[in-house]
Formats: C-alpha cells, sequence, structure tokens
C-alpha cells in the first residue's frame, strides 16, 4: 500500500524554466512533507519542507505547496538549471511515527541545457 | 560538523551468509533511522533508534535486526542474506525532540548478495 506517490518517473526539464515534482499521499494522519534530492552513489539530501499547517513554503529558488483537501503536494524549482537534474523524493511523517518517515518511489528531473 | 558516515561503502555477500552495517549519526542527533532502497520501491523504511531503544519498525522480517549504542553510534544486521536483500541501505540521523523534523542521510551501504 504505497501511502505516499509520484506517479511521473522522470520528467525533463528546459534549463531556466520552472520544473514542477508532483506527489500524492494517502494518510490524512501525515502532518509534515519534505522533498530530498539524490544524486547517484550519494544518500538523500533534504532540500525542503512544509508542516501541514501551511500551504506554502519558499527557500531560494525551490517552493512547496500542500493542498490538503486534494492530499497532493508540489516543488518547484525556478529557475532550472542543470545541477538540478537527480531523483527526488518526497516524503511524509505521521504525528504518531515518531522518525519514521514515509517515502514515495522517486522522479527523475533532467535539465536540458 | 560532519555529516553521517557510513561503513563499509560497498559489500559482496554470498546467499545464507551474515552482514552487519554500521552508521555513525551527526554529533548530537540521537535519533537514527534505517532504510533500504530498491529499484522501483524507493525508500523503505527499516527501523529507527532512539537512545539505544528501538522506537519504531517497518515491515521487514525478523532477519533483519539493528541496535544502537550509548554514543548514539548504530549498527543493523541481516542474517541468512537472499537474493532479494540486493540494495542501498540508508541510514539517516535527527535531532528528535527539537522542532525539527528533517533526516540527514548517509551515502549508503550497497550490499550485493550473490
Amino acid at each position: 500500500d504505497q501511502q505516499v506517490k509520484q506517479n511521473s518517473p522522470s520528467l525533463s526539464v528546459q534549463e531556466g524554466r520552472i520544473s514542477i515534482l508532483n506527489c500524492d499521499y494517502t494518510n490524512s494522519m501525515f502532518d509534515y512533507f519534505l522533498w530530498y534530492k539524490k544524486y547517484p552513489a550519494e544518500g538523500p539530501t533534504f532540500l525542503i519542507s512544509i508542516s501541514s499547517i501551511k500551504d506554502k513554503n519558499e527557500d531560494g529558488r525551490f517552493t512547496v505547496f500542500l493542498n490538503k483537501s486534494a492530499k497532493h503536494l508540489s516543488l518547484h524549482i525556478v529557475p532550472s538549471q542543470p545541477g538540478d537534474s537527480a531523483v527526488y523524493f518526497c516524503a511524509a511523517r505521521s504525528n504518531f511515527g515518531n522518525e519514521k518517515l514515509t517515502f514515495g518511489t522517486g522522479t527523475r528531473l533532467t535539465i536540458i541545457p | 560538523k560532519a555529516g553521517v558516515t557510513q561503513t563499509p561503502r560497498y559489500l559482496i555477500k554470498t546467499r545464507g551468509q551474515q552482514v552487519t552495517l554500521s552508521c555513525s549519526p551527526i554529533s548530537g542527533h540521537r535519533s537514527v533511522s534505517w532504510y533500504q532502497q530498491t529499484p522501483g520501491q524507493g525508500l523503505q523504511f527499516l527501523f529507527e533508534y532512539f537512545s539505544e531503544t528501538q522506537r519504531n519498525k517497518g515491515n521487514f522480517p525478523g532477519r533483519f535486526s539493528g541496535r544502537q549504542f550509548s554514543n548514539s553510534r548504530s549498527e543493523m544486521n541481516v542474517s541468512t542474506l537472499e537474493l532479494g536483500d540486493s540494495a542501498l541501505y540508508l541510514c539517516a540521523s535527527s535531532l528528535s525532540g527539537a522542532r525539527s523534523y528533517e533526516q540527514y542521510f548517509g551515502p549508503g551501504t550497497r550490499l550485493t548478495v550473490t
């Protein structure tokens, strides 16, 4: 039972344009969401997070939007740069789950120069 | 501040053997979580340790076990290895108890079972 879903396994975006990565979840107990970026042969790197009491969080070129009623979140990267090419994982935490994170299967983002 | 370190980085074992992986968290972090990453499955949660106690456990068989030491370092053990155990095993640490839920990952241990 995949509680966090990233339905697009891959995405290609032109350099300088906006990249939008999507994530859906089914568990209404999730109260905190995170995005991680992963390069080959490295562990995931924390990118940005959002609490369920907010609908938007921004950090430089990265913005995460949360739509609780739709159980959907998205990561926007503007402008996209070649170094953004990586696999992006969406993760969620339940307020009863202590430190357990439930991850999506990832979206491979390729930025085309 | 040094990041999360994992040893060894690569490991090749044969079916039926057992393996122990090690993780040293970021200094001051008391929570250590372990994840298995396989192609198409994303990151699957194995277990989490806090103050030497297993606080949370994922849906993995009993062949997968772990422990945490008083200095927060953690080890993960897999007994009677199967081919399907081939994966990248990731360790993550976090402050826990603070208002910070971010986990910081190590580079992982790539385990190949032949």
